[in-house]
C-alpha cells in the first residue's frame, strides 16, 4: 500500500524558513516524479511544485519560484520541500503526492498545516 | 498559470446524475487528453477519481465518468449517493500545471 506522510509543519513568523518532509513507502520512490501541492484555508488545490525521478529536473509555480526548493532523497524514500522568506499567503495544508506521469496524482498524504504570521 | 474554471457549486438528489464542467484552453484542456478528477471530503487528503478524461483507477465506482469536448472536460457521477457529498476539483496536464477552483456537490 502507498503511503505518504508528511511533516514539518508549523507557526513561523513572515519572513522566516521551514523545511517539510514527506517519507513515501509501499512503492519504488525513485521511479516517480514527486509533487507538493497546497490548500490555504477554505480554497482550493494549488500546485506548488513538482521534482524528476533522479533529481534532474524542477518545476514551481510562479509565487514560490526563488524562495522555495523542492529536493528528495532516494535512498531514504523522502521528498522534501524548503520554503524561505515566508509570507502570510503561503499559510496553507502542504500536500505530497505521487505523479504517475501527466500530472496525474495518484497518492496523496495527510499534509501538514503552515502558517505564516506574527 | 490560470486556475481551469469550474461552477462553485452543483447539486442532485440521491438516485439523480449531475455533471460538473471544468473549462481551460487549447493550452490545457483543449491540448491534451490529461485531465484528471479529484474528490476531496472536509478535513481529507484529495482522491484520485478520474485520470486522463475518462479513465477510472481501481477502486473507484463506475458511477463516475469523464469525459471532454473542445476546451471543456466534465465528470459525471450518475445514481448519486449521500457519501458523494464533498468538493470536486479538475487538473489537466499543460503549459502548467493547473487545478480548476473546485465545485462543491451538495447531495439533497
Amino acid at each position: 500500500e502507498v503511503q505518504l506522510v508528511e511533516s514539518g509543519g508549523g507557526l513561523v513568523q513572515p519572513g522566516g524558513s521551514l523545511r517539510l518532509s514527506c517519507a513515501a513507502s509501499g512503492f519504488t520512490f525513485s521511479s516517480d516524479w514527486m509533487d507538493w501541492v497546497r490548500q490555504a484555508p477554505g480554497k482550493g488545490l494549488e500546485w506548488v511544485a513538482n521534482i524528476k525521478q533522479d533529481g534532474s529536473e524542477e518545476y514551481y509555480v510562479d509565487s514560490v519560484q526563488g524562495r522555495f526548493t523542492i529536493s528528495r532523497d532516494n535512498a531514504k524514500s523522502s521528498l522534501y520541500l524548503q520554503m524561505n522568506s515566508l509570507r502570510a499567503e503561503d499559510t496553507a495544508v502542504y500536500y505530497c503526492a505521487r505523479n504517475r506521469g501527466w500530472f496525474r496524482l495518484d497518492s496523496w498524504g495527510q499534509g501538514t498545516l503552515v502558517t505564516v504570521s506574527s | 498559470q490560470s486556475a481551469l474554471t469550474q461552477p462553485p457549486s452543483a447539486s442532485g438528489s440521491p438516485g439523480q446524475s449531475v455533471t460538473i464542467s471544468c473549462t481551460g484552453t487549447s493550452s490545457d484542456v483543449g491540448g491534451y487528453n490529461y485531465v484528471s478528477w479529484y474528490q476531496q471530503h472536509p478535513g481529507k487528503a484529495p482522491k484520485l477519481m478520474i485520470y486522463e478524461v475518462s479513465k477510472r483507477p481501481s477502486g473507484v465506482p463506475d458511477r463516475f465518468s469523464g469525459s471532454k469536448s473542445g476546451n471543456t472536460a466534465s465528470l459525471t457521477v450518475s445514481g448519486l449517493q449521500a457519501e458523494d457529498e464533498a468538493d470536486y476539483y479538475c487538473s489537466s496536464f499543460g503549459g502548467s500545471r493547473v487545478f480548476g477552483g473546485g465545485t462543491k456537490l451538495t447531495v439533497l
